[in-house]
């Protein structure tokens, strides 16, 4: 079985700071893992996507995620937050072409 | 380049209506997915075909039905429609399968509302 655990349901910052987003998976096999990013009343915008391949994944718009197997983490990083970053931000688990599993999603507020 | 069509993009219904939602994957994309997501939720799976036959199926109610047409255009089907079903629908379509990972592209979703 395969479960993504999103820690933050909600993470506030200032924007120019660092953003981090945490996400922790569980699966029994090797997992395709991704971020997905929905702005309101918007479709789902994939940022970025672990496919075994390089651990430390660089995506769209600045963000970039590290998948960490012994700490079973693919935690969402960006150095600088903008006021166009506010969303909802899911990390989604799967296998090959199986469907997509999404976490609870956490929401990123950003102050000017 | 050209991305995955739903339609209609807003719908209104009352309970125990009835409702179509369609989806246009990419050009040669084989492969769709529905997912379905309530408000301040999580999208959920709902259904998945390849290549016109059902691949895997999840929490979709049996009032729910989906197909995928020769053309690769998917539809669903929801009859005696309640007020728990009002969500964004949204399908996604991917490439070839048996080519390692196939990334799912996501259509703008269909904002269902059950009055």
């Amino acid at each position: 079985a395969q479960s993504v655990t999103q820690l933050d349901s909600h993470v506030s910052v200032s924007e120019g700071t660092p953003v981090l987003l945490r996400c922790n998976y569980s699966s029994s096999y090797s997992p395709s893992l991704f971020w997905y990013v929905q702005h309101p009343n918007k479709g789902l915008q994939l940022l970025l996507k672990y496919t075994s391949a390089a651990t430390l994944v660089k995506g769209i718009n600045g963000f970039e995620a590290e998948f960490k197997k012994s700490e079973t983490s693919f935690h969402l990083t960006k150095p600088s937050a903008h006021m166009s970053d506010a969303a909802e931000y899911f990390c989604v688990v799967s296998r090959n072409t199986d469907k997509l599993i999404f976490g609870t999603g956490t929401r990123l507020q950003v102050f000017p | 380049a050209a991305g995955v069509i739903q339609s209609p993009r807003h719908l209104i219904k009352e309970k125990r209506e009835t409702a179509t939602l369609k989806c246009y994957p990419i050009p040669r994309h084989d492969t769709v997915y529905w997912y379905q997501q309530g408000p301040g939720q999580d999208p959920q799976f709902l259904i998945s075909f390849y290549e016109k036959m059902q691949s895997d199926k999840g929490s979709i109610p049996d009032r729910f039905s989906a197909q995928q047409f020769s053309d690769y255009h998917s539809e669903l089907n929801m009859s005696s429609l309640e007020l728990g079903d009002s969500a964004l629908y949204f399908c996604a379509s991917s490439s070839p399968q048996g080519l390692g990972y196939n990334e799912q592209f996501f259509g703008p979703g269909t904002r269902l509302t059950v009055l």
